[in-house]
């Protein structure tokens, strides 16, 4: 089972931020999180990862709080295109490298 | 970098008959490719682990002699669906983790298997 909690659905208008939550009570401190979105039909795209510092890159920020229970994924200026559902994973790479999906947010932007 | 291919990307088949779904990584090296199936509003479940050279990992309930797995070379792993039946109808994707980047998978664009 996916260890990781994350709210069914989110809206978000085009052009504002999308901030996507993920809760991860029992995460262990060898796990990372990592963040996947998967467009309707298409194979999941990788978006970023941390263990426990704050992260950035071109496609967005990742922020995991300090006791690293929860995280947020941050796309700064969601366009139509980042309309997709978005997976937060815990993975650790003593368990044979193996990633269990969740359900993931599926997230709306909307014009 | 770091691109994953999938041939073909959509495939019907009659009941009975074996299709084979190739996964190629195409600007780096992978020892370790994943399979995956993911039914209509569900997430992604893998099936099993393919090692270059070596046998595949198979998932609890993942029957080995139906979905044969092959992973030749350190560019490509083969899934064939063998004997198909209308309930293997699904979206299978691939994953490959890159030799020098052993934490994060690259995904393919997946195939959508449908069996008549």
């Amino acid at each position: 089972d996916a260890k990781t909690t994350q709210p069914p659905s989110m809206d978000c208008a085009e052009g504002r931020a999308a901030n996507l939550p993920c809760n991860h009570s029992t995460i262990s401190g060898n796990e990372y999180v990592y963040w996947y979105r998967q467009i309707h039909s298409q194979g999941p795209q990788y978006i970023i990862h941390g263990l426990k510092n704050n992260e950035t890159n071109e496609m967005a920020s990742l922020i995991i709080t300090e006791d690293r229970k929860s995280s947020t994924l941050i796309l700064p200026h969601a366009t139509l295109r980042d309309t997709a559902v978005y997976y937060c994973i815990l993975y650790n790479a003593g368990n044979n490298r193996k990633l269990i999906w969740g359900l993931g947010t599926s997230l709306a932007v909307n014009p | 970098g770091a691109v994953v291919s999938q041939h073909p990307s959509r495939v019907i088949c009659k009941s009975g008959t074996s299709v084979k779904i190739e996964c190629r990584s195409l600007d780096f090296q992978a020892t370790t490719m994943f399979w995956y199936r993911q039914f209509p509003k569900q997430s992604l479940m893998l099936m099993a682990t393919s090692n270059e050279g070596s046998k595949a990992t198979y998932e609890q309930g993942v029957e080995k002699d139906k979905f044969l797995i092959n992973h030749a070379s350190l560019t490509l792993s083969t899934l064939t669906v063998t004997s198909a039946h209308p309930e293997d109808s699904s979206f299978y994707i691939c994953s490959a983790l890159p030799l020098t980047d052993q934490e994060t998978q690259y995904f393919g664009p997946g195939t959508r298997l449908l069996v008549l």
